[in-house]
């Protein structure tokens, strides 16, 4: 069963929208981190945000801003007046505290975001 | 600045080839990753190291294996391409568990 499941596929904004990307995931460790990466077309996955699962504080930084709802498990990331450089595919990930996964990253399949100008 | 350097930004073998890819990373971690990522699929785990010669399956490790001789090179070896392993691969490292990775520019692998 897929632990990160990030179940928009593909979204098209316009310029000066804002846009949600929605992550929800699934473990049983009490104490887990979850991350947000942007893969622009370059091709590098660039390290956008890192949450532990105590601080449920949601986060802003700048245009982006994160939601984190341990009661829905979930971790949505929203852009503000998006931008076409902020055209990319944008991966969730969960790491699990447990010693059996020795802190490996699970990621979503990812959302194409495509802001149009 | 951190930095994980991937030796090749294109490649193209034959079916039956060895292949070797290169990581190397200069930020002294602990960790490192070998992911592959494929459209609709996102990033799968192929196999991690979290210490000089150690390492550890991923999701899906048939049909490669992994070498790491010194903390900053991890190798991915293909033991013999086949056309199933086209993919980008991706190479990570983190300093340790449960922290960000930093990623590498990806290979893209073509067998033909």
């Amino acid at each position: 069963a897929q632990k990160v499941t990030q179940a928009q596929t593909e979204i098209s904004v316009v310029e000066k929208e804002d846009v949600t990307l929605d992550c929800v995931y699934e473990t049983r460790d009490t104490t887990y981190y979850l991350f947000w990466y942007k893969q622009p077309p370059s091709g590098e996955l660039v390290f956008l945000i890192r949450r532990n699962s105590f601080d449920e504080q949601n986060e802003i930084s700048g245009r982006y801003s994160w939601n984190f709802q341990k009661s829905t498990s979930s971790f949505n990331f929203t852009i503000t007046a998006s931008q076409v450089v902020d055209s990319a595919v944008y991966f969730c990930a969960l790491s699990e505290a447990g010693g059996s996964t020795l802190g490996r990253l699970y990621f979503g399949r990812g959302t194409q975001l495509t802001v149009w100008p | 600045d951190v930095k994980v350097t991937q030796s090749s930004r294109y490649l193209v073998k034959r079916t039956g080839e060895k292949v070797f890819l290169e990581c190397v990373q200069d930020m002294d971690h602990e960790n490192m990753f070998w992911y592959r990522q494929d459209p609709g699929l996102g990033l799968r785990l192929i196999y991690f190291s979290y210490d000089v010669k150690m390492k550890e399956k991923g999701d899906i490790p048939e049909g490669y294996s992994v070498s790491r001789e010194k903390k900053e090179r991890f190798s991915l070896i293909l033991e013999s391409a086949s056309t199933n392993q086209t993919s980008m691969y991706l190479c990570a490292s983190s300093p340790g568990y449960n922290t960000e990775a930093f990623f590498g520019q990806g290979t893209r692998l073509t067998v033909v």
